[in-house]
């Protein structure tokens, strides 16, 4: 069974910049593993970030960016802001894009 | 701008069926791939599959026994039928549009709001 695995939690201080990272109990995530990243804040639906590693939706704030790091996919977010505070997951493809399996979610704290 | 919004049963009985439709506003159906995934009650999201505008279809292998998903394309609409439920398939389901290609690369990027299916007698 493929896992792929995120921090549980991480705490970012306003204006400060966090990295949240994705890694696949295959091996290295790579770009063609087409790694998108969500927020999703409580009771709502989640929202799109990032596509295909490093790509922005129309939406996405410019302050998150994505990319691989150390055979992880990366989510790095730049001048925190106190509404980044929320769950993050991201989605890895596999077989190209036969099955997608989400991470468990990171819940980042803004304090 | 596009939309998608789900509909279905709130309260299912075990080993009964779910069925849930997905209808899609302000895109079509006929192009794209068209996904859904759900997230238990405090837990994350699982991958269940999606259906393209063709038809063809890709299943999470946990639950490729018992899901088939299809496309209506008069109705700009896709749909979920799940078997056989248990109280482990107690979620909020969503319905999301994948586009993109091989080439350019793939995305999940409108979901719909979600609905709450609870499996219970």
């Amino acid at each position: 069974q493929t896992v792929v695995t995120q921090e549980p939690s991480l705490t970012v201080s306003p204006g400060g910049t966090v990295t949240l990272t994705c890694a696949s109990s295959t091996g290295a995530v790579t770009s063609g593993h087409y790694p998108n990243w969500f927020q999703q804040k409580p009771g709502q639906a989640p929202r799109a970030l990032i596509y295909s590693t490093s790509n922005k939706h129309s939406w996405t704030p410019a302050r998150f960016s994505g990319s691989l790091l150390g055979g992880k996919a990366a989510l790095t977010l730049s001048g925190v802001q106190p509404e980044d505070e929320a769950e993050y997951y991201c989605l890895v493809y596999y077989g190209g894009v036969q099955f997608g399996v989400f991470g468990g979610g990171t819940k980042l704290t803004v304090l | 701008q596009v939309q998608l919004q789900e509909s279905g049963p709130g309260l299912v009985k075990p080993s009964e069926t779910l069925s849930l439709i997905c209808t899609v506003s302000g895109a079509s159906v006929r192009s794209d791939y068209w996904n859904w995934i759900r997230q238990p009650p405090g837990k994350g999201q699982e991958w269940i599959g999606y259906v393209s505008y063709s038809g063809s279809t890709n299943y999470n292998p946990s639950l490729q026994s018992r899901v088939t998903m299809s496309v209506d394309t008069s109705k700009n609409q896709f749909s979920l039928r799940l078997t056989s439920l248990t109280a482990a398939d107690t979620a909020v389901y969503y319905c999301a549009r994948q586009f993109g290609s091989y080439s350019s690369g793939w995305g999940l990027d409108y979901w719909g709001q979600g609905s709450l299916v609870t499996v219970s007698s």
